[in-house]
């Protein structure tokens, strides 16, 4: 079955800094590209999604990148700020009513400010 | 616009009591509706989905069912509660229609005592 693999599990670094988060699928079919954060006892939320049909996409300084070749897809956050410590969670679909949506087992992020 | 309630918020349960967590859906129909667990600090777990009335797929087996007696409604239950039961238990949606965002619902944090 598909599987998601996400590294690292645990990154540090400085206001200001990037931060990158990478991740790997297995199943092919896989065609949607959804990221979460989750703040300590929140609920996750979407930021930001990308399908396969494109390579990057950005919102402001969140871009997530993908190459559908490697089954691998990246998320990176520039100009990093204390409010973007979180856990995040990339996941991949295939596509038919997000049932079939496999998560990556999360970045807890820190941001040093 | 779609909006998702998940109660209770809190939740302390002696060993052996029974449970009822309940998620609703507004502002959609016919959702695809997911119950996922969370342990302390570790990633999404998914329990059940549902792609209709009464139609309840199960991923990883243990003493929780799923109903979904309305199109909108999701109910998690157990008879007997273990300890290994505690977690934090979030509902989702998503439309049904090609790759699409699950959206999760506030949580429940459940202690077991």
């Amino acid at each position: 079955g598909e599987n998601v693999e996400q590294h690292p599990s645990t990154l540090s670094v400085q206001e200001g800094d990037s931060a990158v988060i990478k991740c790997t699928y297995s199943d092919s079919a896989s065609n949607y590209f959804p990221w979460y954060k989750q703040e300590l006892g929140k609920r996750p939320q979407l930021i930001i999604d990308i399908r396969s049909n494109v390579g990057e996409k950005k919102d402001q300084r969140i871009a997530v990148t993908l190459n559908k070749t490697a089954k691998h897809f990246s998320l990176h956050i520039t100009e990093t700020q204390p409010e973007d410590s979180a856990v995040y969670f990339c996941a991949a679909s295939t596509g038919t009513g997000g049932f079939k949506t496999i998560f990556g087992a999360g970045t807890r992020l820190f941001v040093k400010a | 616009s779609q909006t998702i309630h998940q109660w209770p918020a809190t939740l302390v349960q002696p060993v052996g009591s029974p449970l009822s967590l309940e998620c609703t859906v507004e502002g959609t129909s016919n959702p695809n509706l997911y119950w996922y667990r969370q342990a302390a600090g570790r990633g999404l777990q998914l329990l059940f989905y549902s792609v209709g009335i009464g139609q309840i797929s199960s991923e990883v087996p243990q003493n929780l069912s799923a109903s979904r007696p309305q199109d909108r409604q999701f109910i998690l239950s157990s008879k007997k509660l273990l300890l290994s039961d505690s977690g934090f238990y979030l509902c989702a949606w998503s439309g049904a229609a090609g790759a699409q965002p699950q959206h999760f619902g506030d949580g429940t944090r459940l202690s077991i005592l």
